[in-house]
């Protein structure tokens, strides 16, 4: 079945730092894969999607590129802000109306 | 953009109480919404599937007499814990996808009901 694996977390930076989240899936056929956050209290908001391979996906500095031969999604921000504190999540889709399979998540923490 | 406003956003119940979460679609007609359980620092599970004017698909494990689910209409899904026991506190999160062009790529989901059972 689907499943997506990241890495665990707690992931803490300083500001401006180089963030990498790493996220890779098992799927059948040609899923579509998204990265959603979660702030404190709050439920998930996507951040960014992508639903071929090669596409890269980006909002607010953050980035992901669908690599069908690595099956990874790797989420990627050059310069993180403490705004940026928030559990992020790979997640994966197929056609249709299927539900989204998340991976565990990963507290990001950014410090001033 | 497409909304799905869920409510309440907090509740606390006494043990053996139920409590009803709704999540509506504001702008698009929601023929299947998915209800999702989240536990502290973990990811979110799939509970089931609600469909319009069918019963919903529980996933192995969920106890479908515990968690009703109702999805009456296009626009509005609940989802009723009965009788209510502390292991049922969690945050549970509704999402809908959007259908029509967008079907295979968004699906939105609702701000979360995080409820405690005392």
């Amino acid at each position: 079945g689907n499943s997506v694996t990241q890495m665990e977390g707690p992931v803490t930076l300083s500001e401006e730092a180089f963030l990498t989240i790493n996220c890779t899936y098992t799927a059948t056929g040609y899923p579509s894969l998204f990265w959603y956050v979660q702030y404190p209290g709050e439920g998930l908001q996507l951040l960014l999607k992508a639903t071929k391979a090669d596409d890269k996906g980006s909002n607010k500095g953050f980035e992901a590129t669908y690599r069908k031969e690595t099956t990874s999604f790797h989420l990627e921000k050059g310069s993180v802000q403490v705004s940026d504190s928030a559990v992020h999540f790979c997640a994966l889709r197929n056609s249709g109306n299927t539900p989204l399979v998340f991976g565990k998540g990963t507290r990001l923490s950014v410090i001033a | 953009g497409a909304v799905v406003s869920q409510h309440p956003s907090r509740v606390i119940c006494k043990s053996g109480t139920s409590v009803k979460i709704e999540c509506r679609s504001l702008d698009f007609q929601a023929t299947t919404m998915f209800w999702y359980r989240q536990f502290p620092k973990k990811s979110l599970m799939l509970m089931a599937t609600s469909n319009e004017g069918s019963k919903a698909t529980y996933e192995q494990g969920v106890e479908k007499d515990k968690f009703l689910i109702n999805h009456a209409s296009l626009t509005l899904s609940t989802l009723t814990v009965t009788s209510a026991h502390p292991e049922d506190s969690s945050f549970y999160i509704c999402s809908a996808p959007a259908g029509g062009k967008r079907s295979v790529t968004e699906a939105f989901f609702g701000q979360g009901t995080r409820l405690t059972v005392v």
